[in-house]
């Protein structure tokens, strides 16, 4: 499967517990997204990551929530001491490099984190 | 910085029947602007995109767009829907792919 790849699709933690949600971007490609779907809301831009540089995490909040795409592997969202506030699903997408990029986006299905 | 509104946050139509879903964006600078659709439980996956040249979009399952510089929109159609078509869809703009923004969505229901 060339797709993006997101893991765990279901994560399920207890208030205060850590999460970690991984995405492999399709073959060739090195920029990542991650985006934030709460129920009936659109998606939000979280962070923008290149491999080994997070480009804009504009939409990261200040605390708990880091994000890493490392040399070697998959990229990482990372939420610490979790809250019920972060049940949500978290889409990673990712794009080719932009020289010669249309644009689009290539979407994973999601990772679902609830709290309990 | 752009930003996408999608008016209708629920459509609700009937099998065969024609469908409108409508996206407008502010910019000022020009933009690429897209479509996608998201079943349950599933990802996005895109529709169609407009980057440049004609206005009429043609993307897939029957879906076109039209974009409109005047009038600042992107709006979705198709001429006769199905039942599979009920999904979300999302309109997006961006200018430089490192700032996708998203509409709100717009949940399509198609009923029998």
């Amino acid at each position: 499967n060339a797709g993006v790849m997101q893991n765990p699709r279901h994560l399920v933690r207890r208030r205060g517990q850590e999460a970690r949600l991984r995405c492999s971007p399709m073959k060739g490609h090195s920029h990542v997204y991650w985006y934030r779907q709460l129920p009936e809301e659109g998606l939000k831009f979280m962070v923008y990551l290149q491999k080994e540089n997070i480009i804009d995490e504009s939409g990261m909040p200040k605390e708990r929530f880091s994000a890493e795409f490392p040399k070697e592997g998959p990229s990482i969202l990372r939420i610490q001491q979790v809250v019920r506030g972060d049940s949500a699903a978290y889409f990673c997408a990712s794009s080719p490099r932009l020289t010669g990029s249309t644009g689009e986006l290539f979407f994973g299905e999601g990772s679902r984190l609830t709290v309990l | 910085a752009q930003s996408v509104t999608q008016l209708d946050s629920q459509v609700p139509v009937f099998e065969e029947a024609p469908v409108e879903l409508r996206c407008n964006y502010s910019s000022s600078v020009s933009v690429y602007l897209f479509w996608y659709v998201q079943y349950p439980n599933q990802g996005l996956q895109l529709l169609l995109k407009y980057l440049s040249g004609s206005t009429l979009v043609k993307g897939i399952n029957g879906f076109e767009a039209e974009f409109n510089k005047s009038q600042t929109s992107f709006h979705l159609r198709k001429p006769s829907v199905h039942i599979s078509d009920t999904a979300e869809y999302f309109c997006a703009v961006t200018h430089n792919n490192n700032d996708m923004r998203f509409g709100a969505g717009t949940r399509l229901t198609v009923k029998p």
